[in-house]
């Protein structure tokens, strides 16, 4: 079945302690992204691939790290959490061809609280 | 910079009643347009889309939504509403030149009551 995993799907932390969430996608999509989503302020996006070793910022990039060694997986990484950083977080990906548009497939979603 | 608003935050209806949610989207240029849905608890899920054609678009669960380009606009549509149409309806957009990059509204959540 072709679906975006993330994990863990429910994380409870304190402030400064070093955190990763996983996603990863089984359908060889090139483009992923990582979003946050917060009451009343949508979707906003964190972080983009494009491909392995290419990632750029979003609209909402501090506090955050990603990489992308293979083309499956694009963890998202907080190097030192504070309590803004709680939130709802999605990973997605696409195929990402250029010029064309190409439906974004979502993850199940990382509930995260910072404490 | 690109923007999408959605001026319903929150909707309360009855079932069976009609619905029109707003989005608005401010960008000059070709876009591509979106209405996503997230139920209690799931990730989002693809409604519809419009890229070109018809500006007339149909949808799952019989939601449609229709583009005016003149009005930069992209309103969400269903005749009759049920209890299990309860969810968050997030619209988006998608400028032709930023490939696979989405640009969101804050959301309106729906609720049906029966």
């Amino acid at each position: 079945e072709a679906q975006v995993t993330q994990n863990p799907r429910y994380l409870i932390t304190v402030t400064g302690k070093k955190l990763t969430v996983t996603c990863s996608q089984n359908m060889n999509h090139e483009y992923m992204s990582w979003y946050r989503q917060d009451p009343g302020l949508g979707l906003r996006q964190i972080y983009y691939s494009m491909n392995v070793e290419v990632t750029d910022k979003g609209d909402v990039p501090e506090g955050y790290k990603v990489s992308r060694k293979e083309k499956r997986n694009f963890p998202l990484i907080l190097e030192s959490p504070s309590p803004n950083q709680t939130s709802l977080y999605f990973c997605a990906s696409s195929t990402g061809q250029m010029s064309s548009y190409n439906e974004q497939f979502f993850g199940p979603g990382t509930r995260l609280t910072v404490l | 910079a690109q923007s999408v608003s959605q001026h319903n935050h929150h909707v309360i209806l009855s079932e069976a009643a009609s619905l029109e949610l707003g989005c608005n989207y401010s960008y000059g240029g070709t876009v591509n347009l979106f209405w996503y849905v997230q139920y209690p608890g799931q990730h989002l899920q693809l409604l519809l889309k419009y890229f070109s054609g018809d500006p007339l678009v149909k949808g799952i669960k019989g939601f449609e939504a229709e583009f005016i380009k003149s009005k930069f606009s992209f309103n969400l549509r269903k005749p009759s509403v049920q209890w299990s149409d309860t969810a968050e309806y997030f619209c988006a957009v998608n400028a032709i030149e930023n490939t696979d990059k989405l640009i969101f509204g804050t959301g309106t959540r729906l609720q049906v009551f029966p």
